[in-house]
């Protein structure tokens, strides 16, 4: 869990279009992916997971997909609306003793 | 159920000066997380706290030091204050048996002027 990228940094997309965010980690004992949203003003939230036990999991308009060979997940926002534009950050928990890194965060603007 | 609480909001401090933010987990949480968001910078792992014991820390610095106490709030405290410690300070929480979910509070800006 030492290191993790994230991109695009920055993702502009119509109201109604889909939005792919992506990480890559660099640990093959990594086995927990998280995706956390932060909204201006607000701390980060949980929006969805993945274990590596499992290639993708959806939650209504959200979407992760796991890719262990190439070790990266993505985050996928279908029909996206403008209270999706906020900071998303990608993070892998297994940097040892719960030193959790997150990637560098894709800040999302969704134009009406 | 509450979330997690950090106060104050924003804190003023000067160069040299020393800070002290305090976060409050969600209850039946034992560990609680330190981490400083400077603007651009993501977010940077500083501390983390269990059962009263800290059990890692990041790449800071031991003028960043903290604690926490019996009923598993915690302290960040912050000497000689640095001009370039001026960030959002984020603590976050969770359960011992599945700390992988960290919940986050909305954290304390501090500006070091």
């Amino acid at each position: 869990g030492e290191n993790v990228e994230q991109h695009p940094s920055t993702l502009s997309v119509q109201e109604g279009d889909s939005a792919v965010i992506k990480c890559t980690y660099s640990d093959s004992a990594s086995n927990y992916f998280p995706w956390y949203k932060q909204e201006l003003g607000k701390g980060p939230q949980l929006i969805i997971d993945i274990r590596s036990n499992v290639g993708e999991k959806k939650d209504q308009r959200i979407a992760v997909t796991l890719n262990k060979t190439a070790k990266h997940f993505s985050l996928h926002i279908t029909e996206t609306q403008p209270e999706d534009s906020a900071v998303y950050f990608c993070a892998d928990p297994s940097g040892g003793y719960q030193k959790v890194t997150f990637g560098i965060g894709t800040k999302l603007q969704v134009i009406p | 159920e509450a979330g997690v609480t950090q106060s104050p909001t924003h804190l003023i401090k000067t160069r040299g000066q020393q800070a002290t933010l305090r976060c409050s987990p969600i209850s039946g949480h034992t560990s609680v997380y330190w981490y400083q968001q400077a603007l651009g910078l993501g977010l940077q792992f500083l501390l983390w706290y269990d059962e009263g014991e800290e059990r890692n820390r990041g790449n800071f610095p031991p003028r960043f030091s903290g604690r926490q106490f019996p009923n598993y709030s915690s302290e960040l405290n912050v000497n000689a204050l640095e001009l370039e410690d001026s960030a959002l300070y984020l603590c976050a929480s969770s359960r011992r048996t599945a700390n992988e979910k960290l919940f986050f509070g909305s954290g304390t800006q501090l500006s070091v002027l």
